[in-house]
Protein backbone atom coordinates (compact mmCIF):
# COMPACT_ATOMS: atom_id res chain seq x y z
CA UNK A 1 0.00 0.00 0.00
CA UNK A 2 1.17 3.33 -0.08
CA UNK A 3 3.51 4.46 2.28
CA UNK A 4 4.53 8.31 3.08
CA UNK A 5 7.96 9.32 4.84
CA UNK A 6 7.90 13.10 6.20
CA UNK A 7 11.08 14.89 7.80
CA UNK A 8 12.22 16.01 10.15
CA UNK A 9 10.13 14.92 12.93
CA UNK A 10 10.88 18.17 15.36
CA UNK A 11 12.17 21.30 13.49
CA UNK A 12 13.43 24.47 15.52
CA UNK A 13 13.70 28.20 13.99
CA UNK A 14 14.21 31.51 14.98
CA UNK A 15 11.69 34.05 14.02
CA UNK A 16 11.80 35.00 10.66
CA UNK A 17 14.08 32.48 9.21
CA UNK A 18 12.53 29.84 6.76
CA UNK A 19 11.31 26.25 7.68
CA UNK A 20 11.56 23.43 5.47
CA UNK A 21 9.70 19.92 5.87
CA UNK A 22 9.64 17.13 2.96
CA UNK A 23 7.97 14.50 2.74
CA UNK A 24 8.15 11.34 0.10
CA UNK A 25 5.42 8.86 -1.27
CA UNK A 26 5.50 5.51 -3.18
CA UNK A 27 2.29 5.67 -5.06
CA UNK A 28 3.04 6.99 -8.48
CA UNK A 29 -0.36 7.26 -9.44
CA UNK A 30 -0.92 9.51 -6.28
CA UNK A 31 -2.70 12.88 -7.78
CA UNK A 32 -3.41 15.12 -4.72
CA UNK A 33 -0.88 16.25 -1.70
CA UNK A 34 -2.36 18.48 0.91
CA UNK A 35 -0.15 19.51 3.32
CA UNK A 36 -1.88 20.07 7.26
CA UNK A 37 -1.14 22.32 10.30
CA UNK A 38 -2.43 21.00 13.61
CA UNK A 39 -2.43 23.20 17.11
CA UNK A 40 -2.20 22.06 20.18
CA UNK A 41 -5.55 20.67 21.22
CA UNK A 42 -7.47 21.14 17.58
CA UNK A 43 -7.76 18.96 14.60
CA UNK A 44 -5.55 19.19 11.59
CA UNK A 45 -6.53 22.26 9.02
CA UNK A 46 -5.58 22.88 6.27
CA UNK A 47 -2.94 24.92 4.62
CA UNK A 48 -2.51 23.87 1.41
CA UNK A 49 -2.41 21.65 -1.15
CA UNK A 50 -1.04 20.93 -4.61
CA UNK A 51 -2.01 18.54 -7.52
CA UNK A 52 0.32 15.98 -9.62
CA UNK A 53 -0.28 18.48 -12.73
CA UNK A 54 1.51 21.29 -11.10
CA UNK A 55 5.22 21.92 -9.69
CA UNK A 56 4.85 24.46 -7.42
CA UNK A 57 2.08 26.91 -5.56
CA UNK A 58 2.37 29.75 -3.44
CA UNK A 59 0.04 30.88 -0.69
CA UNK A 60 1.56 34.21 0.99
CA UNK A 61 4.51 32.89 3.48
CA UNK A 62 3.78 29.12 2.52
CA UNK A 63 3.97 27.48 -0.63
CA UNK A 64 4.63 23.69 -1.70
CA UNK A 65 6.72 22.27 -4.18
CA UNK A 66 6.38 19.01 -5.62
CA UNK A 67 8.74 16.42 -7.71
CA UNK A 68 6.53 13.58 -9.46
CA UNK A 69 9.46 12.13 -11.09
CA UNK A 70 11.22 11.64 -7.49
CA UNK A 71 7.90 11.64 -5.93
CA UNK A 72 8.65 13.67 -3.37
CA UNK A 73 6.97 17.33 -2.29
CA UNK A 74 7.83 20.11 0.57
CA UNK A 75 6.66 22.36 2.30
CA UNK A 76 8.30 26.00 2.85
CA UNK A 77 7.20 28.22 5.60
CA UNK A 78 9.10 31.72 4.81
CA UNK A 79 9.55 34.36 7.37
CA UNK A 80 8.17 32.25 10.30
CA UNK A 81 6.36 33.89 12.98
CA UNK A 82 5.87 32.47 16.75
CA UNK A 83 2.15 31.32 15.41
CA UNK A 84 3.27 29.00 12.58
CA UNK A 85 4.45 26.65 15.84
CA UNK A 86 2.19 23.67 15.53
CA UNK A 87 2.39 19.99 14.23
CA UNK A 88 2.61 19.94 10.24
CA UNK A 89 1.21 16.79 8.37
CA UNK A 90 1.66 16.09 4.55
CA UNK A 91 -0.50 13.55 3.17
CA UNK A 92 -1.50 11.68 -0.03
CA UNK A 93 -4.27 11.10 -1.30
CA UNK A 94 -4.63 7.17 -2.35
CA UNK A 95 -5.10 6.71 -6.11
CA UNK A 96 -7.97 4.62 -5.57
CA UNK A 97 -11.65 6.40 -5.67
CA UNK A 98 -12.12 6.15 -2.02
CA UNK A 99 -10.86 9.67 -0.82
CA UNK A 100 -8.69 8.13 1.43
CA UNK A 101 -5.41 10.56 2.56
CA UNK A 102 -2.14 8.61 3.85
CA UNK A 103 -0.60 11.02 6.41
CA UNK A 104 3.21 11.64 7.18
CA UNK A 105 4.52 11.32 11.06
CA UNK A 106 4.33 14.72 11.34
CA UNK A 107 6.73 17.65 11.98
CA UNK A 108 6.46 19.71 15.34
CA UNK A 109 8.00 23.25 14.15
CA UNK A 110 8.74 25.59 16.81
CA UNK A 111 9.07 29.07 16.20
CA UNK A 112 11.68 31.12 18.86
CA UNK A 113 10.80 34.60 19.51
CA UNK B 1 -21.76 28.01 12.98
CA UNK B 2 -19.28 25.18 13.82
CA UNK B 3 -18.21 23.11 10.36
CA UNK B 4 -17.43 19.90 11.81
CA UNK B 5 -18.36 18.91 15.33
CA UNK B 6 -18.11 15.90 17.83
CA UNK B 7 -19.00 15.33 21.21
CA UNK B 8 -17.98 14.49 23.91
CA UNK B 9 -14.61 16.61 23.83
CA UNK B 10 -12.93 13.97 26.51
CA UNK B 11 -13.78 10.66 27.64
CA UNK B 12 -12.64 9.05 30.78
CA UNK B 13 -13.61 5.67 31.20
CA UNK B 14 -12.39 1.87 32.46
CA UNK B 15 -11.50 -0.86 30.53
CA UNK B 16 -14.20 -3.29 29.52
CA UNK B 17 -16.84 -0.82 29.32
CA UNK B 18 -18.55 0.61 25.94
CA UNK B 19 -18.80 3.96 24.79
CA UNK B 20 -20.09 5.93 21.70
CA UNK B 21 -18.58 9.40 20.15
CA UNK B 22 -20.66 11.72 17.97
CA UNK B 23 -20.13 13.23 14.91
CA UNK B 24 -21.98 15.71 12.85
CA UNK B 25 -21.16 18.37 9.51
CA UNK B 26 -23.23 20.76 8.51
CA UNK B 27 -21.12 21.56 5.31
CA UNK B 28 -23.41 19.58 2.97
CA UNK B 29 -20.50 16.95 2.79
CA UNK B 30 -21.19 13.22 0.79
CA UNK B 31 -18.04 11.78 2.92
CA UNK B 32 -17.27 11.27 6.57
CA UNK B 33 -14.34 9.49 8.17
CA UNK B 34 -12.94 8.65 11.09
CA UNK B 35 -9.52 9.04 12.06
CA UNK B 36 -7.06 8.14 15.18
CA UNK B 37 -4.79 9.75 16.48
CA UNK B 38 -1.90 8.20 18.64
CA UNK B 39 0.17 9.59 21.66
CA UNK B 40 2.78 10.38 18.69
CA UNK B 41 0.66 12.18 16.51
CA UNK B 42 0.67 9.78 14.10
CA UNK B 43 -2.99 9.98 12.06
CA UNK B 44 -4.43 6.85 10.88
CA UNK B 45 -7.92 6.47 8.52
CA UNK B 46 -10.39 3.93 10.31
CA UNK B 47 -13.52 4.03 8.70
CA UNK B 48 -15.23 6.51 5.58
CA UNK B 49 -18.91 6.75 4.97
CA UNK B 50 -20.00 8.19 1.36
CA UNK B 51 -24.33 8.58 1.60
CA UNK B 52 -24.05 6.40 4.36
CA UNK B 53 -22.42 3.75 2.68
CA UNK B 54 -18.82 2.18 3.98
CA UNK B 55 -16.50 2.80 1.49
CA UNK B 56 -13.27 2.68 3.77
CA UNK B 57 -12.59 0.10 6.32
CA UNK B 58 -8.76 -0.14 7.72
CA UNK B 59 -7.82 -3.35 9.78
CA UNK B 60 -9.40 -2.25 12.64
CA UNK B 61 -10.70 -4.41 15.45
CA UNK B 62 -14.60 -4.99 15.16
CA UNK B 63 -14.90 -3.70 18.45
CA UNK B 64 -15.18 -0.40 16.90
CA UNK B 65 -18.19 -0.30 14.49
CA UNK B 66 -19.24 3.04 12.63
CA UNK B 67 -22.89 4.06 12.47
CA UNK B 68 -24.32 6.48 9.80
CA UNK B 69 -27.78 7.54 10.30
CA UNK B 70 -27.72 9.93 7.67
CA UNK B 71 -25.03 11.90 5.78
CA UNK B 72 -24.64 14.75 8.12
CA UNK B 73 -23.50 12.03 11.38
CA UNK B 74 -21.26 9.53 11.37
CA UNK B 75 -21.10 7.52 15.21
CA UNK B 76 -18.49 5.67 16.46
CA UNK B 77 -18.98 3.05 19.12
CA UNK B 78 -16.12 0.94 21.04
CA UNK B 79 -17.24 -2.25 22.66
CA UNK B 80 -15.46 -4.14 25.27
CA UNK B 81 -12.54 -0.81 25.44
CA UNK B 82 -8.79 -1.35 25.84
CA UNK B 83 -6.28 0.66 27.36
CA UNK B 84 -4.53 0.51 23.74
CA UNK B 85 -7.76 2.17 22.69
CA UNK B 86 -6.76 5.86 24.65
CA UNK B 87 -5.86 8.46 21.95
CA UNK B 88 -7.65 11.02 20.03
CA UNK B 89 -10.39 10.19 17.58
CA UNK B 90 -11.18 12.82 14.98
CA UNK B 91 -14.30 12.89 12.94
CA UNK B 92 -13.65 14.72 8.78
CA UNK B 93 -16.12 15.01 6.38
CA UNK B 94 -15.27 16.17 2.29
CA UNK B 95 -17.25 16.15 -0.46
CA UNK B 96 -16.71 13.61 -2.65
CA UNK B 97 -15.95 12.72 -7.05
CA UNK B 98 -15.87 16.30 -7.66
CA UNK B 99 -12.37 16.96 -7.65
CA UNK B 100 -12.42 19.03 -4.34
CA UNK B 101 -10.30 16.97 -1.65
CA UNK B 102 -10.11 19.39 0.71
CA UNK B 103 -10.73 17.37 4.32
CA UNK B 104 -12.51 19.26 7.39
CA UNK B 105 -11.37 17.87 10.78
CA UNK B 106 -13.45 18.11 13.63
CA UNK B 107 -11.81 19.44 17.19
CA UNK B 108 -11.52 15.56 18.14
CA UNK B 109 -12.76 13.52 21.48
CA UNK B 110 -9.55 12.35 23.57
CA UNK B 111 -10.63 8.73 24.90
CA UNK B 112 -8.54 7.80 28.31
CA UNK B 113 -9.18 4.25 29.25
CA UNK B 114 -7.79 3.05 32.15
Amino acid sequence: GENVEQHPSTLSVQEGDSAVIKCTYSDSASNYFPWYKQELGKGPQLIIDIRSNVGEKKDQRIAVTLNKTAKHFSLHITETQPEDSAVYFCAVRSSSNTGKLIFGQGTTLQVKP
Amino acid sequence: DTAVSQTPKYLVTQMGNDKSIKCEQNLGHDTMYWYKQDSKKFLKIMFSYNNKELIINETVPNRFSPKSPDKAHLNLHINSLELGDSAVYFCASSEYGTGTYEQYFGPGTRLTVT
